[in-house]
């Protein structure tokens, strides 16, 4: 089963306006949950993280808020811009073990100009 | 440049034969993962490994094997290609600990046929 399911599957925002990606998890033992940007033909990169003692994460225009009792965290990307246009996962480590990343199936999103 | 590097970034096999996927990486890295991407599935955990000479299995492992004999590389067998293991592969390197991301290759793409 999907360890953690992300929404939705993708996303078109105008330019300017805030991009919202959603994630939910089961497994309570997960205490890092990063988020990764990936553009078409390149792997995967690191943009944001949090860990579950914080509700939320700022890191420029890329918000990470963090629900722990809902087991939800969420990525928002405030002034979105067309070179935002990616797929963005959501992923959670259990006990620092930072080499099994968990993802979530991912959100293609597109920032129209 | 300092990185994760994967060959070949593309390649066409039949069923039934066998390739490694080739992962190296300059950055002293403890931890490698294989990954496979495909579409609405995010990524999964092939194989991974914290060291040299120590592997493990990830979510995905069955028809595929990996060894760490340096720590600098850690490649990626088909043993008997299906078409199921079409797919894009990507192997990442990181560190133990919270506060560093892991860096994924570029990705090699197969198509078994």
């Amino acid at each position: 089963q999907q360890q953690v399911k992300q929404s939705p599957q993708s996303l078109i925002v105008q330019k300017g306006g805030i991009s919202i990606i959603n994630c939910a998890y089961e497994n309570t033992a997960f205490d890092y949950f990063p988020w990764y940007q990936q553009f078409p033909g390149k792997g995967p990169a690191l943009l944001i993280a949090i860990r579950p003692d914080v509700s939320e994460k700022k890191e420029g225009r890329f918000t990470i808020s963090f629900n722990k009792s809902a087991k939800q965290f969420s990525l928002h990307i405030m002034d979105s811009q067309p070179g935002d246009s990616a797929t963005y996962f959501c992923a959670a480590v259990r006990g620092g073990a930072t080499n099994k990343l968990i993802f979530g199936t991912g959100t293609l999103l597109a920032v129209q100009p | 440049n300092a990185g994760v590097t994967q060959t070949p970034k593309f390649q066409v096999l039949k069923t039934g034969q066998s390739m490694t996927l080739q992962c190296a990486q300059d950055m002293n890295h403890e931890y490698m993962s294989w990954y496979r991407q495909d579409p609405g599935m995010g990524l999964r955990l092939i194989h991974y490994s914290v060291g040299a000479g120590i592997t493990d299995q990830g979510e995905v492992p069955n028809g595929y094997n990996v060894s760490r004999s340096t720590t600098e590389d850690f490649p990626l067998r088909l043993l008997s290609a299906a078409p199921s293991q079409t797919s894009v592969y990507f192997c990442a390197s990181g560190k133990d600990g919270f506060d560093y991301g892991y860096t994924f290759g570029s990705g090699t793409r197969l198509t078994v046929v």
